[in-house]
């Protein structure tokens, strides 16, 4: 069975561009969650989404959104990229919505804004 | 304070050695706790999660304990495979049931041949 995937794998962005990320879920998983890693650092929570509905939305600006879309697959939009912005982007997927089902995380984007 | 707070490291420990990693955590409500391990440039990946009583897994052990909010992973007889950063986990919203993790700085670890 195919895991979570994202893509793009890599994505090079200058200050101001506007980059959209996007992740498939494992077949069956109705939850999607969006983390932001900066090298160095752990994983920081952006959004949950469920049901096509946001869920959880972690301490991030407005120029990050996101969506779900009927097959529970998901975008994440940054707009006006800074160079703060650059760090690999995480996609996790689980069955349902909840700390007790466990997460699982695609490959990544990694994002460089120059 | 952050919320979840970890050594980085790293750890470097000779094959065999066992090595411990503590980690602690601010919010005394939060009521579920793993350990993730990362490899360089990969995705976390659930290493295990941590009960109340312990919890082993083969070679790891997991501890919690709530009243000093702090949690441990021990890792016996040491492999070359076991090189990677460990992340501490607690979840951030239990009365909400979001599936907000917060995860640690991570933990380093180096195991020497």
């Amino acid at each position: 069975d195919a895991g979570v995937t994202q893509s793009p794998t890599h994505l090079i962005k200058t200050r101001g561009q506007q980059v959209t990320l996007r992740c498939s879920p494992i077949s069956g998983h109705k939850s999607v969650s969006w983390y932001q890693q900066v090298l160095g650092q752990g994983p920081q929570f952006i959004f949950q989404y469920y049901e096509k509905e946001e869920r959880g939305r972690g301490n991030f600006p407005d120029r990050f959104s996101a969506r779900q879309f009927p097959n529970y697959s998901s975008e994440l939009n940054v707009n006006a990229l800074l160079l703060g912005d650059s760090a690999l982007y995480l996609c996790a997927s689980s069955l349902v919505m909840g700390v007790l089902s466990p997460l699982h995380f695609g490959n990544g984007t990694r994002l460089t804004v120059t | 304070r952050k919320e979840v707070e970890q050594d980085p490291g790293p750890f470097n420990v000779p094959e065999g050695a066992t090595v411990a990693f503590n980690c602690t955590y601010s919010n005394s409500a939060s009521q579920s706790f793993f350990w993730y391990r990362q490899d360089c440039r990969k995705e976390p990946k659930l290493l295990m999660s941590v009960y109340s009583s312990g919890n082993e897994d083969g070679r790891f052990t997991a501890q919690l304990n709530r009243a000093s909010q702090y949690i441990s992973l021990l890792i016996r007889d040491s492999k070359l495979s076991d090189s990677a950063t460990y992340l501490c986990v607690v979840n951030a919203l239990p009365s909400s049931n979001t599936g907000k993790l917060i995860f640690g700085q991570g933990t380093t670890l180096q195991v020497k041949p």
